[in-house]
């Protein structure tokens, strides 16, 4: 069954530093999703990304965050500047819309970011 | 807006006993709801959804979920429970009529299963 990677699968950087983050969807997917959980909170919705563009993004994607397809495989996400409170769980996601609205997300298994 | 609320951060049961995990939510039109498992340092699997229809929604690993509009609520269930069901839930919701097409999740419901 087709999966949804994600690399590296913890990343360590320092505060200040950039970091991106890297997902490969599944390849017949055309909608792509980054969600991030902080240790014993809940799956927060970042971005999502159609057709080369961002369609919708949270409060939480500010102006440090930014999504890239930049090769028509992988989707990356940077993060410019990291802050300690952006120690968290990162996943991507990938949705095949031909299925409709009540398609489910599939997910990748995470990236753990620390920043120290 | 829509929201999810789960109640519980953890449920406790003994194999073989049945389970329940709640879940209620919270949107302005028709919703479609979800449920999903995380295992120990994996990403979130899809276990079912409601989409309309009948309200009792049967998914994977002979779990099901029953949808009840009046009291906004899509408990998961399952009648008798496995050691290997012990792991993180995760309930969630997309607002099927306002074209607002992300999926707001709970914040999660750790299930153990007892020998």
């Amino acid at each position: 069954e087709p999966e949804v990677t994600q690399t590296p699968s913890h990343q360590v950087t320092q505060m200040g530093q950039e970091v991106i983050l890297r997902c490969v969807p599944i390849s017949n997917h055309l909608y792509f999703y980054w969600y991030r959980q902080i240790l014993g909170q809940k799956v927060e919705f970042l971005v999502s990304f159609y057709n080369n563009e961002i369609s919708e993004k949270s409060e939480i994607f500010d102006d440090q965050f930014s999504v890239e397809r930049p090769d028509g495989s992988n989707f990356t996400l940077k993060i410019r500047s990291t802050k300690l409170e952006d120690s968290a769980m990162y996943f991507c996601a990938s949705i095949d819309r031909a299925g409709g609205d009540n398609s489910p997300l599939h997910f990748g298994n995470g990236t753990r970011l620390t920043v120290t | 807006a829509q929201s999810v609320a789960q109640p519980e951060d953890q449920v406790n049961v003994a194999e073989g006993n049945p389970l329940t995990v709640k879940c209620t939510y919270s949107v302005s039109g028709n919703p479609y709801l979800f449920w999903y498992v995380q295992y120990p340092n994996r990403g979130l699997q899809f276990l079912l959804k409601y989409i309309t229809g009948d309200n009792l929604v049967k998914g994977s690993y002979g779990f099901e979920a029953e949808f009840n509009k009046s009291q906004t609520s899509f408990h998961l269930k399952k009648p008798s429970a496995l050691v290997s069901d012990s792991a993180l839930y995760f309930c969630a919701v997309r607002d099927k009529d306002s074209g607002y097409s992300t999926l707001t999740f709970g914040k999660g419901t750790m299930l153990l299963v007892s020998p």
